[in-house]
């Protein structure tokens, strides 16, 4: 099935160190959603990007949908111990529509150091 | 509270004994989905459902079923389970408008011996 490469796989930063990680496609993505995960809970979503170019923040996140559309990226600021967990990158193929299809990278493990 | 609920959280089972995973949701959601979590592999969507009796496979739909006779529920079903089948798993819904993502439950750890 189609793939989105999110990198890097893991990162282990000091508090108060800004973040960055992206996700990039082969194909052509209508919305790029990023996630994050808690130790033994679900996704929870950050934030939702819809246009190419668009830039979004929430709080210390900061999410860009690549003019391409085939890539996002997403950026913390000033992280904090709270901000440990994994992150996912996930896309809606053009060609699916607006389907129940969504696909997933595979992840970044952030852990940051007091 | 708006959520997704699984149960189990947690099920070990042996090869080849039919189990049932449920999954409700209570936000009036018209689209659901199951994924599984494996390490180094990201969430891989099995199946998904765009309304009741419309399901559709997702990436790695072998060896599962699902059936979305209401709207709320959506189960996922092994009919002979297998040890690769072991995995995390994480049922979702969410609304049709384009511009809403999945809301996830708190998973289910499954693990077939």
């Amino acid at each position: 099935g189609q793939q989105l490469n999110q990198s890097p796989q893991s990162m282990f930063i000091q508090e108060g160190e800004d973040v960055s990680m992206n996700c990039t496609s082969s194909s052509i993505f209508n919305t790029w959603l990023w996630y994050k995960q808690d130790p033994g809970e679900g996704p929870v979503l950050l934030i939702a990007l819809y246009k190419a170019g668009e830039l979004t923040s929430n709080g210390r996140l900061t999410a860009q949908f690549g003019i391409t559309r085939k890539d996002s990226f997403l950026n913390i600021s000033a992280s904090i111990p709270s901000d440990v967990g994994i992150y996912f990158c996930a896309g809606r193929p053009v060609l699916t529509g607006n389907t129940g299809k969504l696909i997933f990278g595979q992840g970044t493990t952030l852990q940051v150091k007091p | 509270e708006a959520q997704v609920t699984q149960n189990p959280r947690y099920l070990i089972t042996v090869t080849g004994k039919k189990l049932t995973v449920t999954c409700s949701q209570n936000m009036n959601h018209e689209y659901m989905s199951w994924y599984r979590q494996d390490p180094g592999l990201g969430l891989r969507q099995i199946y998904y459902s765009m309304n009741v009796e419309v399901t559709d496979k997702g990436d790695v739909p072998e060896g599962y079923k699902v059936s979305r006779k209401e709207k709320r529920n959506f189960p996922l079903i092994l009919e002979s389970p297998s040890p690769n089948q072991t995995s995390l798993y994480f049922c979702a819904s969410r609304s049709p408008g384009a511009v809403s993502g999945y809301t996830f439950g708190s998973g289910t750890r499954l693990t077939v011996v």
